[in-house]
């Protein structure tokens, strides 16, 4: 069965303060690895997708990263609106759409 | 571009009630899913649809549970009889059939609560 364990639950980083978030998985044939954020009240957010070992993807102050067993979500010089929830989810081979998700990262940056 | 639309946004009843609820995808997007989410936890998978079939169906869609798309446009998700494990955060994605795997595209959820 595919799993996701992410850590740590909670992170509490002075704005500036760069850091990572680990996503650990395993799965019966990656098709995908995605990281989301997730604010109070709302829906996840797609940020990135991951297909293979080694890959990796940008976007602000934000950069996901790849391995055979876990994707690790950096962030550089984070700001007091990066504060969120990010979720890591993983697709498997066994032809089905679902994705599987992990329990999250509470992320809080202060001023 | 309009994202994924779920309505009602809350939703309060009280025990043994049927509840609907309703989901509007982003336009182009043929596949529609279902999720659910309690306080602390990641989505988990219910259904999934591709056009107007339902494909999957995980463990979880109780047969108090049933989901509809018809035409392949809105889904519906209904519950019968609620109970007080019902309460949670119903959350419906869409996503695009393409060469590879398309990320999926979360509304906001409908947040159900069972008094």
């Amino acid at each position: 069965e595919d799993q996701v364990t992410q850590s740590p639950e909670a992170l509490r980083l002075q704005e500036g303060e760069s850091s990572s978030l680990n996503c650990s998985y395993t799965v019966s044939g990656l098709r995908g690895l995605f990281w989301y954020r997730q604010d109070p009240g709302k829906g996840p957010e797609f940020l990135f997708t991951l297909y293979s070992a080694g890959e990796e993807k940008e976007k602000e102050r934000l950069k996901a990263t790849l391995t055979k067993k876990e994707s690790f979500l950096h962030i550089t010089a984070p700001k007091p609106e990066d504060s969120a929830t990010y979720l890591c989810a993983v697709q498997g081979d066994t032809g089905f759409q679902k994705l599987v998700f992990g329990t999250g990262t509470r992320l809080l940056v202060s001023p | 571009d309009t994202g994924v639309s779920q309505n009602p946004r809350h939703k309060i009843t009280k025990r043994g009630q049927n509840v609907t609820f309703r989901c509007d995808p982003i336009s182009e997007h043929n596949r529609l899913y279902w999720y659910r989410q309690t306080l602390g936890q990641g989505p988990e998978f219910l259904t999934y649809f591709q056009n107007e079939a339902q494909l999957e169906k995980s463990r979880l869609l109780s047969d108090r549970f049933s989901a509809e798309r018809p035409k392949g446009s809105f889904s519906t998700l209904e519950i019968q009889r609620t109970e007080q494990g019902d309460s949670a955060m119903y959350l419906c994605a869409s996503s695009f059939t393409g060469a590879s795997n398309q990320p999926q595209h979360f509304g906001d959820g409908t947040r159900l609560s069972i008094l």
